[in-house]
């Protein structure tokens, strides 16, 4: 079980609008910056979204992140066939043995 | 370019000792902390563990403390995941990731491109 919590899964129409929920604690969330990785089927994760809500060179504004208490948010606008991939939220926890990266368990974007 | 790279595929049979590894171009090596991630098939993203690779300094999540070895060669950039006694429930893709700092945040990246072990009779 994974310790922020995220959709199985989530789906829309191309050109459409689609959110991602990531829900955490004080603990990781709460008190660190999120970021968000796609990773595209049979590829390693990559970084999509750093420090809440920014966005690094070559990544579309298309791509956007918010952080609020305990939850974040990726949100995808303009949505494409090639934007289907799972898609995970990341940070740091303190609670566990001097830190620890934690994942949010994984969302799969289906694009209709 | 920052990079990761990791070694190739295995196959090995249960019982028997692996040691994969993750060596970094493009920045300094020992300026960052390289972590482990587990990836079952089909399944999330685990976090394994980290090192730094200046000092060696390494710490483990819980369930992965005593099951695997992180360990570090700065002299060749290299991070290296390592078992004495592999399991079928090892059987998944290991990424490496760099936890790059800024002055204010800190986010995983880049990843390496993965190393599968298969661990089968």
């Amino acid at each position: 079980q994974s310790v922020l919590t995220q959709p199985p899964s989530v789906s829309a129409a191309p050109g459409q609008k689609v959110t991602i929920s990531c829900s955490g604690s004080s603990s990781n969330i709460g008190n660190n910056y999120v970021s968000w990785y796609q990773q595209l089927p049979g590829t390693a994760p990559k970084l999509l979204i750093y420090e809440n809500n920014k966005r690094p060179s070559g990544i579309p504004d298309r791509f956007s992140g918010s952080k609020s208490g305990t939850s974040a948010t990726l949100g995808i606008t303009g949505l494409q066939t090639g934007d289907e991939a799972d898609y995970y939220c990341g940070t740091w926890d303190s609670s566990l043995s001097a830190g620890q990266g934690v994942f949010g368990g994984g969302t799969k974007l289906t694009v209709l | 370019e920052v990079q990761l790279v990791q070694s190739g595929a295995e196959v090995k049979k249960p019982g028997e000792s692996l040691k994969i590894s993750c060596k970094g171009s493009g920045y300094s090596f020992t300026d960052y902390w390289i972590g482990w991630v587990r990836q079952m098939p089909g399944k999330g993203l685990e976090w394994m563990g980290i090192i730094y690779p200046h000092d060696s300094d390494t710490r483990y999540r819980p369930s992965f403390q005593g099951q695997v070895t992180i360990s570090a060669d700065k002299s060749i950039n290299t991070a290296y995941l390592q078992w004495s006694s592999l399991r079928a429930s090892d059987t998944a893709m290991y990424y490496c990731v760099r936890r790059y700092c800024t002055s204010t945040s800190c986010s995983f990246d880049p990843w390496g491109q993965g190393t599968l072990v298969t661990v089968s009779s």
